[in-house]
């Protein structure tokens, strides 16, 4: 019954490759975001999307392009990987309003 | 634009000891704020949140946190901690009038270490 769900837990490329990162939530949550971490446990949200429309785009490269088809999935694409994006990438959800962020259990990328 | 200040980076306590981590938000209207926690090699839970009323707050495990509106602070506090909490602890604030979804801005995050 996992509520907030992400795909690949681990992912290991090379430089200048494409990859993308699946998120699912199954709790009829309206809003889904992309965080990604870093290596201090920094947190920084990147995407937002409400009902699949994008609502917060952070200064975030245009090789990094979120998607939703449907208001309960979020993917994450990148494109032409760098050795920076290593870190762990985050998805949650939440309801409009005051709601807490449910999150997933976190994609962990490593470009070497 | 709204910013949390979160001093203490690095905080080991032995077994029982008593907890306080401090947080500090910069906003100048109102916010929601919360605690997350973020187990060894797991994702961020919810500890406890503040939306209104009460600014003493309890949350999971028996931690709670008191907001004190005139120094924009949220600490947490546990009376007695165990090996268990040792975590990494994320304080997090989202302004109330943020047009119905949630610009949640964290802190840099507070690693508790407990020593049995």
């Amino acid at each position: 019954d996992t509520a907030v769900s992400q795909t690949p837990k681990y992912l290991v490329t090379q430089m200048g490759n494409d990859k993308s990162i699946k998120c699912e939530q199954n709790l009829g949550h309206d809003t889904m975001y992309w965080y990604k971490q870093d290596s201090k446990k920094f947190l920084k949200i990147m995407f937002s999307y409400n009902n699949k429309e994008l609502i917060i785009n952070e200064t975030v490269p245009n090789r990094f392009s979120p998607k939703s088809p449907d208001k309960a999935h979020l993917n994450l694409h990148i494109n032409s990987l760098e050795l920076g994006d290593s870190a762990v990438y985050f998805c949650a959800s939440s309801q409009r309003g005051n709601s807490p962020l449910h999150f997933g259990n976190g994609t962990r990328l490593t470009v070497t | 634009a709204q910013s949390v200040s979160q001093h203490n980076h690095h905080v080991i306590l032995s077994e029982a000891a008593s907890l306080e981590l401090g947080c500090n938000y910069s906003y100048g209207g109102t916010v929601n704020l919360f605690w997350y926690v973020q187990y060894p090699g797991q994702h961020l839970q919810l500890l406890l949140k503040y939306f209104s009323g009460d600014p003493l707050v309890k949350g999971i495990k028996g931690f709670e946190a008191e907001f004190i509106k005139s120094k924009f602070s949220f600490n947490l506090r546990k009376p007695s901690v165990q090996w268990s909490d040792t975590a990494e602890y994320f304080c997090a604030v989202t302004p109330k009038n943020s047009g119905g979804y949630q610009k949640v801005t964290f802190g840099t995050g507070t690693k508790l270490q407990v020593i049995p």
